[in-house]
C-alpha cells in the first residue's frame, strides 16, 4: 500500500546552518509530493510540492529532491532560521484530488 | 487563500459523554476534510466531508463513532461520540480551495483531552 514516512523524528541545527530533512515513500507509482510545516498549536501549512517528472524544485530558502531511484525525497532549508523550527512532514495524495497521506514528522529545532 | 477556524480550540471532556467540532471556512471551497492528529504523531485521515450526502469514511472509523455534516460549502461538523481516553488528540479539518494542494489548508485544530 502507499505510506510515505520520515527517517529521523528529530534534527537540530544552529542559526545558519543548512537543514536536510528526509522522506523514504513505498509506492513506486506515487508522482506526486508535499512538504507541510506544522508549528505549534497550528495546522500544516504548505511548503513546496514536486511531481515525479522532476528531481528538484526550488522555493524561497527551500528546495526539494526527488530520487525516484530509491523513492527518496529530502527537504532542504537554507540558512536556517530560529522561525523555521516546527515539525515537517512529506505527504502525498491517497489518490488524484483527494486526501493526503502523511509521513510520520521530523521536528526540527533550531538554536541562535 | 483561506482562512479555516475550528471551534472549540481545546476541551477536556469526560468519558462517556459527545462533543461537537465546528469548522468555518472564509470562501465557499470543494472539499473539506477531517484528520486526527494523536499527541506527538502525524495526521490520520478520518473522513472526507461530502456536501449534501454522507461523509466517505476511512478503514478503522465509522459513522456511529465519528458522525459529520456539511451542510453547505463553508462548514462542517465532526462529533466525537461516546468519548473514551483513547480518543484524546488533535482533530483538524482541511478544505481545497482550488484543484491544487497548494491551495489546500488546515485549521489550527482542536485539541481534545478525554478523562
Amino acid at each position: 500500500g502507499e505510506s510515505v514516512g520520515l527517517h529521523l523524528p528529530t534534527l537540530s541545527v544552529q542559526e545558519g546552518d543548512n537543514s536536510i530533512i528526509n522522506c523514504a515513500y513505498s509506492n513506486s507509482a506515487s508522482d506526486y509530493f508535499i512538504w507541510y510545516k506544522q508549528e505549534s498549536g497550528k495546522g500544516p501549512q504548505f511548503i513546496i510540492d514536486i511531481r515525479s517528472n522532476m528531481d528538484k524544485r526550488q522555493g524561497q530558502r527551500v528546495t526539494v529532491l526527488l530520487n525516484k531511484t530509491v523513492k527518496h525525497l529530502s527537504l532542504q532549508i537554507a540558512a536556517t532560521q530560529p522561525g523555521d523550527s516546527a515539525v515537517y512532514f512529506c505527504a502525498e495524495p491517497a489518490q488524484a484530488g483527494t486526501a493526503l497521506i502523511f509521513g510520520k514528522g521530523t521536528t526540527l529545532s533550531v538554536s541562535s | 487563500s483561506a482562512v479555516i477556524s475550528q471551534k472549540p480550540s481545546r476541551d477536556i471532556c469526560q468519558r462517556g459523554t459527545s462533543l461537537t467540532i465546528q469548522c468555518q471556512v472564509d470562501s465557499q471551497v470543494t472539499m473539506m476534510f477531517w484528520y486526527r492528529q494523536q499527541p506527538g504523531q502525524s495526521l490520520t485521515l478520518i473522513a472526507t466531508a461530502n456536501q449534501g450526502s454522507e461523509a466517505t469514511y476511512e478503514s478503522g472509523f465509522v459513522i456511529d463513532k465519528f458522525p459529520i455534516s456539511r451542510p453547505n460549502l463553508t462548514f462542517s461538523t465532526l462529533t466525537v461520540s461516546n468519548m473514551s481516553p483513547e480518543d484524546s488528540s488533535i482533530y483538524l479539518c482541511s478544505a481545497f480551495t482550488g484543484d491544487s494542494y497548494n491551495e489546500q489548508f488546515f485549521g489550527p485544530g482542536t485539541r481534545l483531552t478525554v478523562l
